[in-house]
């Protein structure tokens, strides 16, 4: 298995539902990430998670709550969102956060709408 | 600094090769990518080099590294019309916790 999968692939909420976004990967990989991606824009990083544990968050509102349960799922919950978080939400994973570790692969996103 | 540059737009004929371009400013990167995007889809890897590298060859796909220039290249030869996409260079930085940070993508049309 070489993928990395995310569901759902679509998801609507109001401002005030409570959702999560799921990633799961079954490659070994360590390090787990989520990007957020705005139309016609590049890939913003949101969180690292490393060997379980959160190694950076690029200053994300609170109203994003990433989790680790093991090492091969990441969720994203979402509460209280506004529409301009509306975008589509990439997790990622790679074997390692070192300057050893090659490549990324990406899941195909979850887009999220905000009504 | 952590900026990553492309051009925004590429038109080519099919059957012509293409060429991509990036600037990268941080000279502490490790690795360079090139990722495509189709609409709505996620992330492909297309290739990488190494930042010792010069050159990489990989079937339709040549990367081409200047690290005194800071500029970063992608050919592919004999372009077809499902290499239309956004194309994404990127460097990882070391000295930024070994970072992913992206360019703003080119958008490639191949005409028929």
């Amino acid at each position: 298995d070489t993928e990395v999968t995310q569901t759902p692939k679509h998801l609507v909420m109001g401002m005030t539902n409570k959702k999560s976004l799921k990633c799961e990967q079954h490659m070994g990989h360590r390090a787990m990430y989520w990007y957020k991606q705005k139309a016609k824009k590049p890939p913003e990083l949101m969180f690292v998670y490393s060997y379980e544990k959160l190694s950076i968050n690029e200053s994300v509102p609170s109203r994003f709550s990433p989790e680790c349960p093991n090492s091969s799922l990441l969720n994203l919950h979402l509460h209280a969102l506004q529409p301009e978080d509306s975008a589509l939400y990439l997790c990622a994973s790679s074997q390692g956060t070192t300057n050893a570790t090659v490549g990324y692969t990406f899941g195909s996103g979850t887009r999220l709408t905000v009504v | 600094g952590e900026d990553v540059e492309q051009s925004l737009f590429l038109s080519v004929r099919e059957g012509d090769s293409s060429v991509i371009n990036c600037t990268y400013t941080d000279s502490s990167s490790t690795y360079l990518y090139w990722y495509k995007q189709e609409p709505g889809a996620g992330l492909q890897l297309l290739t990488y080099i190494f930042s010792n590298m010069d050159m990489k060859q990989d079937q339709r796909l040549t990367v081409l590294l200047n690290k005194k220039d800071k500029h970063l290249s992608l050919r592919i030869a004999d372009t077809q019309t499902g290499d239309s996409a956004i194309y994404f260079c990127a460097e990882k930085i070391k000295a930024a916790g070994n970072k992913l940070t992206f360019g703003g993508g080119t958008r490639v049309l191949v005409k028929p």
